[in-house]
């Protein structure tokens, strides 16, 4: 098993731009989740698939951010202007039903500048 | 609205000592599943362990065991005989149960431990 994978690693982008960031969760999971990780706010949820269905978007903070899942494999969260706030370390997740677990992707690091 | 506080903001100790990490959650379910994730200095999200609401037994993982309290909502976790490669930044989670699927994780604001050779 690969684990959930994420793309790019890292990206750097300027202010006003698109970031397109990807996951591709683990086969047969059920759920994905999409968090931020930053020094102020910590680790938040900014929104979750249930069968590529979104089911809680409320942490999603502003229009600017889009998140979708096409398909059972694959995920996209998109920034759409960015803005130096919104650098971060963006995590993906997937997970079976029943809370069975949760495993994250290794991040994309985004810097806006 | 679910909360998880982890007090101790960095803790450091000497190679071979105990820690202890504290954890104290808020929910209004009865069912809901707690966590324990390690971050190390290389980034990623490390999952440690898993207990339900249901079930109270501590337990012991190596040198990791965990200490679930209902009475207290609690959920600590101690490190025994600590090593350089233990120093990360911990986080503890909470997960609530809605409509019997799963649902989002609610993370502490984590500990850096920091264990010194």
């Amino acid at each position: 098993d690969a684990g959930v994978i994420q793309s790019p690693r890292h990206e750097v982008t300027e202010m006003g731009q698109e970031v397109t960031l990807r996951c591709k969760p683990i086969s047969g999971h059920d759920y994905l989740f999409w968090y931020r990780q930053t020094m102020m706010r910590g680790l938040e949820l900014l929104i979750y698939f249930n069968n590529n269905v979104p089911i809680d978007d409320s942490g999603m903070p502003e229009d600017r951010f889009s998140a979708k899942m096409p398909n059972a494999s694959f995920s996209t969260l998109k920034i759409q202007p960015s803005e130096p706030r919104d650098s971060a370390v963006y995590f993906c997740a997937s997970s079976r039903q029943s809370n069975y677990g949760y495993t994250f992707g290794s991040g994309t690091r985004l810097t806006v500048v | 609205a679910q909360k998880v506080t982890q007090a101790q903001t960095e803790i450091s100790v000497v190679e071979k000592e105990d820690v202890t990490l504290d954890c104290v959650y808020e929910t209004r379910d009865t069912t809901y599943y707690l966590f324990w994730y390690k971050q190390p200095p290389s980034g990623e999200l490390v999952f440690l362990i898993r207990r339900n609401s249901f079930d109270e037994q501590n337990e012991i993982s190596g040198r990791y065991s965990w200490n679930f309290q209902k009475s207290t909502s609690s959920f600590n976790f101690t490190i025994t005989a600590s090593q350089v490669v233990d120093s990360a930044v911990y986080f503890c989670a909470l997960s609530e149960v809605s409509g019997g699927g799963a649902d989002g994780l609610t993370f502490g604001k984590g500990t850096h431990l920091i264990i010194q050779p």
